[in-house]
């Protein structure tokens, strides 16, 4: 367990809107991700860092952004979001080094009406 | 392209009786590393077992164990004296090598109830 809390929890919003959802760590780990979980995909990354200000895209990146400007703290922002963007989004860190266990925070259901 | 697929989409198990969940895997790499996770129904998802490419033992966590055969790309989860408590969706993950990412793409996931 990574200390790993996410917020908004639950949220809906109207299509078009920006939203952001934050996560954030205690446990002081280099690498964090962004999933998103679709009933019949599994997850699938969307970005990820692998330091502060280091980021890169996963494979569902497109209308995603992401921003990580403390250690603690990673930030995916949906510019204008979209009906297809409602589901459940994962964060998730990793210590390190020849660690590769990912552990994963509780989750945010995002509806997009 | 690295590809997980688990084909039972639902399992039903006894309490008590030890349950196989399957996981086939697709990858080019020499080194890459297998996962199980589960996800209650409370939605989280909790880390279970991790199996490296080069380990030469099968891993075991308390009550689970990962069959590991790498020249037919399964790795299959064990449970054993399965409990209510297990009910759940489990998924099999990989981790792709290489670089900052070491990524894990997921599978579709098998959701096992435990009977009683």
């Amino acid at each position: 367990d990574a200390g790993i809390t996410q917020s908004p929890r639950h949220k809906v919003t109207e299509t078009g809107t920006p939203v952001t959802l934050r996560c954030h760590q205690t446990e002081n780990h280099r690498y964090m991700y962004w999933y998103r979980q679709d009933p019949g995909h599994g997850l699938r990354l969307i970005h990820y860092s692998y330091g502060v200000k280091d980021t890169d895209k996963g494979e569902v990146s497109d209308g995603y952004s992401v921003s990580r400007s403390k250690t603690e703290d990673f930030l995916l922002t949906l510019e204008s979001a979209t009906s297809s963007q409602t589901s459940v989004y994962f964060c998730a860190t990793r210590v390190g080094g020849g660690s590769y266990e990912q552990y994963f925070g509780p989750g945010t259901r995002l509806t997009v009406t | 392209a690295q590809k997980i697929t688990q084909t039972q989409p639902g399992m039903f198990v006894q309490e008590k009786e030890a349950v196989t969940l399957d996981c086939t895997y697709d990858t080019s790499d020499q080194s890459y590393g297998l996962f199980w996770y589960k996800q209650p129904s409370s939605g989280e998802m909790i880390f279970l077992i991790y199996q490296g490419s080069y380990d030469e033992q099968n891993a075991t966590e308390g009550r689970y164990s990962l069959n590991f055969q790498k020249a037919r790309k399964s790795a299959n989860l064990v449970i054993s004296a399965s409990q209510l408590g297990d009910s759940a969706m489990y998924f099999c993950a990989m981790r792709e090598y290489g670089g900052a990412t070491n990524k894990l793409i997921f599978g579709t996931g098998t959701l096992l109830a435990v009977q009683p």
